[in-house]
C-alpha cells in the first residue's frame, strides 16, 4: 500500500519561514492536502489540490510539490502557527495521510 | 454556514459494536462525499472510508474492511459509520469530513469528532 512520509517535528522562530515535507513515491504525480491541527481541535485544510488555499487561510500558508516531495511552507510564521500539520494524498481509492509533524514556534 | 455535528462520546466493551453519526447542514448533503477518518490517541490520522451520499456508494480502507459499514439517511442530511468486533486497539476519536466536489480538494470542512473508548 502506498505511504506518505513526514518529519516528526520542525522548530522555528517567530517570524521565520517554516518548511514541512510530506515524501511518497513519485508524490509529485498526485494530489495533496494539509491539514492543521491544535490540541483537542479537529483538523482544519490549509492547503488543497497541492498548493492552493482555502478561503480564510492566510496567505503565509503556500503549498508545492513535485518529484517525491510536497511541502508546506509557512512564511513569517506567529506563534498562532503551532500545531500538528497532516499531509494527505490519494492513492487509486484509498485515502493516506502522513505521519504528521508537530511544528513548535520557539 | 456548513456544519457538521457528530454524535456524543460512546464507551462499549471489547466485541461490541458503535454506531456513530454525522450530521449535516448548510448545504446539499447529496451533493459531497463524506470521510470518515480516526485518530488513537497522540496518534496521526487514519482512513476508514468514504460515502457518496448520492447514490450510497462506499469505499473502505483495507484495515477496516469487513469490520466497518458507512450508510447514510439522506432524509436527514446525515451519515453514519459503524464499526463492529471492537477492540482496545480502535479507542479513538472518529471524525466526519466533507469531500469537496472537485479531485484534490480534501476535507473542507470537519465534524467535533466523537470519542469512542473500547474497555475490556
Amino acid at each position: 500500500s502506498y505511504e506518505v512520509t513526514q518529519t516528526p517535528s520542525v522548530s522555528v522562530s517567530p517570524g521565520q519561514t517554516a518548511s514541512i515535507t510530506c515524501s511518497g513515491d513519485n508524490l509529485g504525480n498526485k494530489y495533496v492536502c494539509w491539514y492543521q491541527q491544535k490540541p483537542g481541535q479537529s483538523p482544519v485544510l490549509v492547503i488543497y489540490q497541492s498548493n492552493r488555499r482555502p478561503s480564510g487561510i492566510p496567505e503565509r500558508f503556500s503549498g508545492a510539490n513535485s518529484g517525491n516531495t510536497a511541502t508546506l511552507t509557512i512564511s513569517g510564521t506567529q506563534a498562532v502557527d503551532e500545531a500538528d500539520y497532516y499531509c494527505q494524498t490519494w492513492d487509486s481509492v484509498s485515502v493516506v495521510f502522513g505521519g504528521g509533524t508537530k511544528l513548535t514556534v520557539l | 454556514q456548513v456544519q457538521l455535528v457528530q454524535s456524543g462520546a460512546e464507551v462499549r466493551k471489547t466485541g461490541d459494536s458503535v454506531k456513530v453519526s454525522c450530521k449535516a447542514s448548510g448545504y446539499t448533503f447529496t451533493a459531497f462525499a463524506m470521510f470518515w477518518m480516526r485518530q488513537a490517541p497522540g496518534q496521526s490520522l487514519e482512513w476508514v472510508g468514504w460515502i457518496n451520499p448520492d447514490n450510497g456508494n462506499t469505499r473502505y480502507s483495507r484495515k477496516f474492511q469487513g469490520r466497518v459499514t458507512i450508510t447514510r439517511d439522506t432524509s436527514a442530511s446525515t451519515a453514519y459509520m459503524e464499526l463492529s468486533s471492537l477492540r482496545s486497539k480502535d479507542t479513538g476519536v472518529y471524525f466526519c469530513a466533507r469531500d469537496g466536489i472537485e479531485p484534490g480538494n480534501g476535507g473542507d470542512f470537519w465534524g467535533q469528532g466523537t470519542l469512542v473508548t473500547v474497555s475490556s
